[in-house]
């Protein structure tokens, strides 16, 4: 079956400093890759996403690409913010239907 | 415009009674979603519903658990006879379409149980 398996958390890290979370995943099929974002007493939403190997997503200076020789799609931001401190699911879909999730991991950065 | 929607946001109650959580979804999204998030963990799939096909509930825990959903709208999840480890925030996501094509599911904000 499909899993998603997430760098533990929580990660605190200094303002402007470099933020990688490790994905990686087992899936049948070509999966899409997903991260979504849960920001303190907001509902998750979709941070950026890749649906082929090779695919480079980003937003909000974050990026991840999907590496399928590795099965992973990391996490990346060059300079944080406080106000990227949130949870941070990585996700994938094989059906384009359901997503499995993997168990979040807890940024906080602090000023 | 309006987002997805879900009451109640909090809900309380005892072992053994049963609930019902609504969600609203997005004004003309064929596809719904419920997960299930308990403490410290990620989303678990519950339940889809992709417009007039069969809902997917592989995802539904135990015979405790059901939805409905009306047409292209509102949904409802009730689970019977609840135990504690039903405590967990119930997240609904609804999206344009579900299929080949990963649309983006756009979450509500979740209802809260506790399970005394």
């Amino acid at each position: 079956g499909n899993s998603v398996t997430q760098m533990e958390g929580p990660v605190t890290l200094s303002e402007e400093a470099f933020l990688t979370i490790n994905c990686t995943y087992t899936a049948t099929g070509y999966p899409s890759l997903f991260w979504y974002v849960q920001y303190p007493g907001e509902g998750l939403q979709l941070l950026l996403k890749a649906t082929k190997a090779d695919d480079k997503g980003s937003n909000k200076g974050f990026e991840a690409t999907y590496r399928k020789e590795t099965t992973s799609f990391h996490l990346e931001k060059g300079s944080v913010q406080v106000s990227d401190s949130a949870v941070y699911f990585c996700a994938l879909s094989t059906s384009g239907s359901r997503l499995t999730f993997g168990e979040g991991t807890q940024l906080t950065v602090n000023p | 415009g309006a987002g997805v929607s879900q009451s109640p946001s909090n809900k309380v109650t005892e072992k053994g009674k049963d609930v019902e959580l609504r969600c609203d979804p997005i004004s003309g999204h064929t596809a719904l979603y419920w997960y299930r998030q308990r403490l410290g963990q990620g989303l678990e799939f519950l339940i889809y519903f992709q417009g007039n096909s069969a809902p997917d509930k592989s995802g539904l825990p135990s015979d405790r658990f059901s939805a409905e959903r009306t047409g292209e709208s509102v949904s409802t999840l009730t689970i019977q006879r609840t135990q504690q480890e039903d405590s967990a925030v119930y997240l609904c996501a609804s999206s344009l379409v579900g299929g080949r094509t990963p649309y983006e599911q756009y979450f509500g904000p979740g209802t809260r149980l506790t399970v005394t």
